[in-house]
């Protein structure tokens, strides 16, 4: 079955401090694989997206990407955290054979910002 | 303006009650969907609809009765809940087709059976 995971339910950064959060999927093919951001009390915004090309892929925010094949992973980056950046992020696949467009998430990593 | 439109934002009600969710898309997408997000849980997909033809049902209770009159309206029935469906349910929607596009969401509407 396709499955996301994210190893890290819960991570502490300084502000001004680079961030890393991982994220592993299985699925038999490359699917097409996002990064959203969700504020308490708010809905999910896209950080960024996964389609085909460059493995390095850049949204907004100053958050970046790397897909790997190899390891089946999409991990999200950001060099320096900001205090706003606390929130809780998502990795979603959308399976390329799926023509509804769904998307299944890993559980959610909450990055939390110390000043 | 988000393009997506969630009301009510919080309800409350009890497990006899009767009530519904609403969702409106401003996108012009053709697909919507109704997600479940429960406290140290995954999102959970529940109901797709395409074409206004609902396309995907996760083994949903039969209390959750979703419709989904015209492409830009998707609604989600309530009756006789339990605690347990108290949650955050979220709208969204997209335009799958050739080129996948990402999935864009509502703020939620925070339910709570009592």
């Amino acid at each position: 079955a396709q499955s996301v995971t994210q190893p890290d339910i819960h991570i502490t950064v300084s502000e001004g401090a680079s961030l890393e959060l991982r994220c592993n999927y299985s699925y038999g093919a490359t699917p097409y694989l996002f990064w959203y951001v969700q504020s308490p009390g708010q809905g999910l915004q896209l950080l960024l997206k996964y389609f085909s090309g460059d493995t390095l892929v850049q949204g907004i925010k100053g958050f970046e990407a790397e897909f790997k094949r190899s390891q089946s992973s999409f991990n999200l980056r950001k060099p320096s955290v900001h205090w706003s950046d606390a929130a809780e992020y998502f990795c979603a696949v959308a399976p390329f054979s799926s023509n509804t467009g769904k998307l299944i998430f890993g559980q959610g990593t909450t990055l939390q910002v110390k000043p | 303006e988000t393009g997506v439109t969630q009301t009510p934002r919080h309800l409350v009600m009890g497990m006899t009650n009767k009530k519904s969710l609403k969702c409106e898309q401003h996108l012009g997408h053709n697909a919507m969907y109704w997600y479940k997000q429960s406290a140290k849980k995954p999102l959970e997909l529940m109901f797709v609809y395409s074409l206004e033809e609902r396309v995907e049902n996760n083994s949903v209770p039969s209390r959750f009765s979703p419709e989904c009159p015209n492409s830009s309206h998707l609604f989600l029935h309530l009756h006789t809940l339990q605690p347990e469906d108290s949650a955050l349910y979220l709208c969204a929607s997209s335009q799958p087709g050739e080129g996948i596009t990402e999935a864009f969401f509502g703020q939620g509407t925070r339910l709570t059976v009592v």
